[in-house]
């Protein structure tokens, strides 16, 4: 079965700079997709960003930018220019198409930006 | 574009009691899920439906949870009777076909005392 990883419960960041969320997870298929989703504390699950296993090039939006290692099965987001509205929770999420398309999802990173 | 809509956003109720949960998907969203959420987990799939058919149900418990989406639009998510350890969010979500993009709606809070 696929697994979702993310060791960092609770991250912290100043307004304006970098963070980056981690995210490892596990499978044997080669066919899938990987997301990052934002809650903020208004529940509304938002997406910020995906990418398809078969791209090696790493997806970006705008201040939001993926590291894709397929071999280490690694899936880190980066956030730039942190802004105070990014302040939620995020979570990482697997997709297994060949498994109808059900999102397996992480813990969960609380992240805090600070002014 | 209108987003997914889910009703009712908050509920309390007491065990024992049923529950009933409505969600509309995305105009145009052949798949249509329901995810649990328990507070400090990520969401968990109950069920999948293709249009009206279901996909995968194998989380969902059968004994107290039902759904259903009549005319492949509208879903329902039903749970008689509650007990405290369904106490959770409950979100809905769709995507154009299975494999694509999933959206959420703001999903409902549940509450069992």
């Amino acid at each position: 079965a696929q697994t979702v990883t993310q060791s960092q419960p609770e991250m912290s960041v100043q307004e304006a700079e970098t963070v980056t969320l981690s995210c490892t997870y596990d499978t044997s298929e080669s066919n899938y997709y990987l997301f990052w989703y934002k809650q903020p504390p208004s529940r509304q699950m938002i997406l910020v960003i995906r990418q398809e296993a078969y791209k090696q090039q790493n997806a970006t939006e705008n201040r939001f930018s993926v590291n894709f290692q397929k071999a280490a099965k690694s899936f880190s987001l980066k956030i730039s220019d942190s802004q105070l509205g990014d302040t939620a929770m995020y979570f990482c999420a697997f997709m297994d198409y060949n498994q109808g398309g059900k999102l397996i999802f992480g813990q969960g990173t609380e992240l805090s930006v600070k002014p | 574009e209108a987003g997914v809509a889910q009703s009712p956003r908050y509920k309390i109720i007491e065990k024992r009691q049923s529950v009933a949960f409505w969600c509309n998907p995305i105009s145009g969203h052949a798949t249509l899920y329901w995810y649990q959420q328990i507070l400090g987990q990520g969401p968990k799939l109950l069920i999948q439906f293709q249009n009206n058919g279901v996909v995968d149900d194998s989380q969902l418990p059968k004994d107290r949870f039902s759904a259903e989406r009549l005319k492949g639009v509208d879903s329902t998510l039903k749970i008689q009777p509650a007990k405290l350890e369904d106490s959770a969010v409950y979100l809905c979500a769709s995507s154009l076909w299975r494999g694509e993009t999933q959206y959420f709606g703001p999903g409902t809070r549940l509450l069992v005392l």
